[in-house]
């Protein structure tokens, strides 16, 4: 049962620390989703990856954002320092290609204090 | 920017009823999806349907779509308390390099 995996689940850290997400595409899929979600904005792109490859990181508040795929079962999300407005939930998803159905991860909760 | 308006925001209805949702977008497109999100849950996909297709079906679910009138609509017949959940539109525009832009989506709540 192929499924998108996010580490963690939940991440709970005071203001200023690094915070780094992990996620594991379905193997075979060459195409990685960030997304953020907020009551207040909805579900928002961050960044994405076609074979490893960054497309588009518009999205992303480039001073405090990172995203990278060290090898193709693995993207990550870094923040560094966090702030308090960066609460929100952290969906990876995974694709064939931008134009096709995305598999999301079940996403990591962060409150930053 | 929003390319996709849900419409409308919240839907309360009974089990066994029709729910309907729409979807406006703004800009050409190459498909439109529709996606699912349970409380406390990524989403999942429900439907993709192309810009040269009007009507698609899977099981108790019926997507339309009309480009001229740059909208879609999402039909679950015969709804069910697990239909519970917020459903999400989400579009690919015609243009090179560009990847799914979602809506804020209408939130379902089907009651027994």
């Amino acid at each position: 049962d192929a499924r998108v995996t996010q580490t963690p689940r939940h991440k709970v850290t005071e203001m200023g620390q690094e915070v780094t997400m992990r996620c594991q595409p379905i193997l075979g899929h060459n195409t990685v989703f960030w997304y953020r979600q907020t009551m207040m904005q909805g579900l928002e792109l961050l960044a994405y990856f076609r074979n490893r490859a960054p497309l588009d990181d518009s999205g992303m508040p480039k001073d405090r954002f990172s995203a990278e795929m060290p090898d193709a079962t693995l993207a990550t999300l870094k923040i560094q320092p966090s702030e308090p407005r960066d609460s929100a939930v952290y969906f990876c998803a995974s694709g064939l290609s931008e134009e096709d159905e995305q598999y999301f991860g079940p996403g990591t909760r962060l409150t930053v204090t | 920017s929003q390319q996709g308006e849900e419409d409308p925001q919240a839907l309360s209805i009974q089990e066994g009823e029709n729910a309907t949702m729409n979807c406006s977008y703004k800009t050409s497109i190459n498909n439109l999806q529709w996606y699912r999100q349970n409380s406390g849950r990524g989403l999942v996909h429900l439907i993709l349907i192309r810009s040269n297709e009007r009507e698609k079906h899977s099981g108790r679910l019926r997507v339309t779509l009309d480009t001229s009138k740059k909208s879609s609509s999402l039909l679950i017949t015969a709804s069910r308390a697990a239909d519970t959940a917020s459903y999400f539109c989400a579009t690919v525009i015609n243009q090179a390099g560009t990847a799914l832009i979602f809506g804020k989506g209408t939130t379902l709540s089907v009651s027994s």
